[in-house]
């Protein structure tokens, strides 16, 4: 079975400071994965999405970037953190071709508070 | 760009009860997704609808694709204090990117025991 994972769980970061996040994906290969970001326990934002390594579409201008060095490894970053970047992160997987394709699957997500 | 609207924003019933929420959207989708999410918790799929007019449930839940293709609805029966959560609905609309979904605001659901 697929599982997907996220690091870390929660994470505090000064303003101005690098941010690093992780999601790897297990069990499948050549998934379509996603980062979102969701504030205040609503509405889900996508961020990025990629179709393959070293493919990343980006769906709203900002400080963050997303890169894929491995098929199943999907990483968040940012050079320096706004307090606005505060929310849950959250990173998800759909098969790449297969009728249900549109299914995307979460991971447990990432609490970053920016102070 | 395509845009849903989820209905009601939240809900407050009594363990026991059943639940309807909705979702409707003024084009045409061709997929209707719907999410739990617990507190602290990514979210997790429900059920997945590909047919207009299709009816599926999954234990107590029991979500359907309207017939116009723009709107679906789920609904659960007999509420236990563990549905508590945040509902999505999402969607592929007609010409949509085929790695992308939209996603509803989420209805907000607390049961009282």
């Amino acid at each position: 079975s697929q599982t997907i994972h996220q690091w870390p769980a929660t994470l505090v970061q000064p303003v101005g400071s690098p941010l690093s996040l992780e999601c790897t994906v297990e069990g499948t290969s050549n998934p379509n994965l996603y980062w979102y970001r969701q504030a205040a326990g609503r509405g889900l934002q996508l961020l990025f999405y990629s179709v393959g390594i070293g493919q990343i579409s980006s769906e709203v201008p900002q400080n963050l970037s997303a890169s894929r060095p491995q098929d199943r490894q999907f990483i968040l970053s940012s050079k320096k953190l706004l307090l606005s970047d505060s929310g849950f992160y959250l990173c998800a997987w759909s098969a790449r071709t297969s009728r249900f394709s549109y299914e995307q699957y979460f991971g447990p997500g990432t609490r970053l508070t920016v102070t | 760009g395509q845009q849903l609207n989820q209905s009601p924003q939240s809900m407050f019933i009594q363990e026991g009860e059943d639940v309807s929420m909705n979702c409707t959207s003024s084009s045409i989708f061709n997929t209707w997704l719907w999410y739990k999410q617990d507190p602290g918790e990514g979210p997790v799929l429900l059920i997945a609808l590909y047919k207009a007019g299709e009816l599926t449930s999954n234990g107590r839940l029991t979500a359907q694709f309207g017939i116009t293709r723009k709107d679906s609805f789920l609904n659960i029966s007999a509420s236990i204090p563990s549905d508590v959560g945040i509902y999505f609905c999402a969607g592929r609309g007609s010409g949509g990117s085929n790695y992308k979904l939209t996603f509803g605001k989420g209805t907000l659901l607390t049961v009282n025991p």
